[in-house]
């Protein structure tokens, strides 16, 4: 069955960087791109960005290029997202989910990773 | 840059129909998915290029498109229905969007 297993909750300081990892099976890696999808506390959901599995090319959200880079490696079918100069309003669930192209749906979603930004 | 339009909230009795609207520019021209999410849990695709029904979800969740507004009903509501609901298309100059989501509490 297909699994997206993420890292767990992490505690950053303002200014801090921060690295999630989503680990994918179940299926086919490089057939799927990952998407990545943040939701602040009581807040929606907002896209920040995919990364396409097989090549590694990259689009990002036009509010988070310069400061969100996504990376994998195929070796290990495991995805990863990295904020950098975090800020307090950075403080949300972050997800993976599973897509095939840019107007396909988000098939299977990680369990999400807390990300708390704190002095 | 794109915005996707719902409703903030939906109330609907057990047994009876809800109905989530999600308004957009030209959303007639996209493909259309929704989502649900529970409290505290990831979210869930229930309908996908509009109308398709993912395996495993109950045939009570539907979708339409009609203008520039696409519609999830959900039929004989449960109430394990109890979720936020969201839209979701792609734009070409937004990337992926996501609507403002709906909350529907069954009464």
């Amino acid at each position: 069955q297909v699994q997206l297993v993420q890292s767990g909750a992490e505690v950053k300081k303002p200014g801090a960087s921060v690295k999630v990892s989503c680990k994918s099976s179940g299926y086919t890696f490089n057939d799927y791109h990952m998407h990545w999808v943040r939701q602040a506390p009581g807040q929606g959901l907002e896209w920040m960005g995919w990364i396409r599995s097989k090549s590694g090319g990259t689009d990002y959200a036009q509010r988070f290029q310069g400061r969100v880079t996504m990376t994998r490696d195929t070796s290990i079918s495991t995805t990863y997202m990295e904020v950098t100069w975090l800020r307090s309003d950075d403080t949300a669930v972050y997800y993976c989910a599973r897509g095939v192209g840019a107007t396909t749906s988000l098939d299977y979603w990680g369990q999400g990773t807390l990300v708390t930004v704190s002095s | 840059s794109y915005v996707l339009t719902q409703p903030p909230s939906v109330s609907v009795a057990p047994g009876k129909t809800a109905s989530i609207t999600c308004g957009g520019y030209n959303i007639g021209s996209k493909s259309v998915h929704w989502y649900q999410q529970k409290p505290g849990q990831a979210p869930v695709l229930v309908i996908y290029y509009d109308s398709d029904r993912p395996s495993g979800i109950p045939e009570r969740f539907s979708g339409s498109k009609s203008g520039n507004t696409a519609t999830l009903t959900i039929s004989r509501v449960e109430v394990e229905d109890e979720a936020d609901y969201y839209c979701h298309v792609w734009d070409r100059s937004s990337g992926q969007v996501f609507g403002t989501g709906t909350q529907v509490t069954v009464l």
